[in-house]
């Protein structure tokens, strides 16, 4: 079976504490992407990040890492500093080698100013 | 440039009729996308189109649901004789060719309510 796993329904941390989102996956296929998308109170689901099953380098942007690790099928993302702004529902996301995005059920982020 | 657009944001309508939803796509993207939402969950695939032509619409729950792409930009996400269950927010994504891995950019949704 195909699945993204995301246990953490939900966390609050205080502002600027770091804070990492889980997401675990299961797949038989050797070739896959991961994403990050993040859906503010909005609604409007917001790209973050791509990569594919063939590039396990961890990737840093501004305050956001990511750490993908095959050998545990997880892709976790960390917020370092965190922000009010950075509130907001986070999905972790594959597609199975089609184009269909299959989503995780998401984990709710609450900053605490 | 412009993002996805969909319309409407919101839509009430009441048991048994029958609704339409717009997605405008990204200006050049190929690839057009319907998803589903409900409270709690991560968005569910319903189908997707490359051009015109839908390629995989093996996620609509029934046959009340039907889409089309007529002429491979603007989208209409159709649902016949409306159920309650049927209440969800409806997203659309595009991206600029239905390829394994490519980004899918999301629109903003339209809340359908089934009374």
């Amino acid at each position: 079976a195909q699945k993204v796993t995301q246990a953490q329904t939900e966390i609050s941390v205080v502002e600027k504490e770091d804070v990492t989102l889980d997401c675990v996956y299961e797949t038989r296929d050797t070739t896959y992407y991961l994403f990050w998308y993040k859906q503010p109170p909005s609604g409007e689901l917001v790209f973050l990040i791509r990569r594919n099953s063939f590039d396990e380098q961890n990737e840093i942007s501004g305050r956001y890492s990511w750490n993908f690790q095959k050998s545990t099928s997880s892709f976790n993302f960390t917020i370092t500093a965190s922000q009010v702004v950075d509130s907001a529902v986070y999905f972790c996301a594959l597609t199975f080698g089609n184009e269909k995005l299959t989503f995780g059920t998401g984990t709710r982020l609450t900053i605490i100013p | 440039g412009a993002g996805v657009s969909q319309t409407p944001s919101n839509k009430v309508t009441e048991k048994g009729k029958y609704v339409e939803l717009r997605c405008d796509p990204i200006s050049g993207h190929t690839a057009l996308y319907w998803y589903r939402q409900s409270l709690g969950q991560g968005p569910e695939f319903l189908i997707y189109f490359q051009g015109t032509g839908a390629a995989d619409d093996s996620g609509l729950p029934n046959d009340r649901f039907f889409a089309v792409r007529p002429e491979g930009s603007v989208s209409t996400l159709k649902i016949q004789r409306t159920e309650r269950g049927d209440s969800a927010v409806y997203l659309c994504a595009s991206s600029p060719a239905a390829v394994s891995g490519e980004t899918q950019y999301f629109g903003p949704g339209t809340r359908l309510l089934v009374l």
